[in-house]
């Protein structure tokens, strides 16, 4: 049962416009989500986190909302640029408990000049 | 400063032999993690250290899989033998853990492993 779902496998968006990536979750112990950006033959590298005390994180171009009632965040990238074309994981973890990540299938991102 | 470092960064054997993968993470970061990449997926956990202490391997399938942090430093992740659903990227990650609760997780490149 996957506990973080990322129903989208693709998205693609004109350089300029707003990107939005989705992501639910079913467990309800999870108070911590994070993003990471992966690109090919590389690691996934942080991106942005929100603690489930906040319903916004910003950070420059780069936007995290939370919606605790509805279990689902999104990550808003404004503006888009070429660069940010990379695969989006969505992470999440109990802050009581481990430090393991329970990451989301991953959004493959494509910004088209 | 260097990032988490993995070798190789690709492998192919033949099912049944085994394989090993080496990690040498950021330095100072007392904590390293092993995960597992499937086609298409998100990192799934296989281990976690706190030093050289193994405080979750509740992922790792122990039939095949074993890991190893001699010195709270480097890692070595050894399947053997391998099977052909083993073909996937494993990644290498480190963080620093201070007792504060959100501690990033820096990971490596990753080995990709084919098992024909």
């Amino acid at each position: 049962d996957q506990q973080v779902k990322q129903n989208s496998p693709s998205l693609s968006v004109q350089e300029g416009r707003i990107s939005i990536l989705n992501c639910d979750y079913t467990n309800s112990m999870f108070d911590y989500f994070l993003w990471y950006k992966k690109y090919p033959a590389e690691g996934p590298t942080f991106l942005i986190s929100i603690s489930s005390i906040k319903d916004k994180n910003e950070d420059g171009r780069f936007t995290v909302f939370l919606n605790k009632s509805a279990k689902h965040l999104s990550l808003h990238i404004v503006p888009s640029q070429p660069g940010d074309s990379a695969v989006y994981f969505c992470a999440a973890k109990n802050q009581g408990g481990s430090e393991k990540l329970v990451f989301g299938k991953g959004t493959k991102l494509t910004v088209n000049p | 400063e260097a990032g988490v470092v993995q070798s190789p960064r690709y492998k192919i054997i033949e099912k049944k032999q085994p394989v090993a993968f080496w990690c040498n993470p950021i330095s100072g970061h007392n904590t390293l993690y092993w995960y597992r990449q499937n086609l298409g997926q998100g990192p799934e956990l296989l281990i976690r250290y706190e030093n050289e202490e193994a405080v979750d391997d509740s992922q790792l399938p122990k039939d095949r899989f074993s890991a190893e942090r001699l010195k709270g430093v480097d890692s070595t992740l050894k399947i053997q033998p391998a099977e052909l659903g083993d073909s996937a990227v494993y990644l290498c990650a480190s963080s620093l853990w201070l007792g504060t609760l959100n501690n990033e997780q820096f990971f490596g490149p990753g080995t990709r492993l084919t098992v024909l």
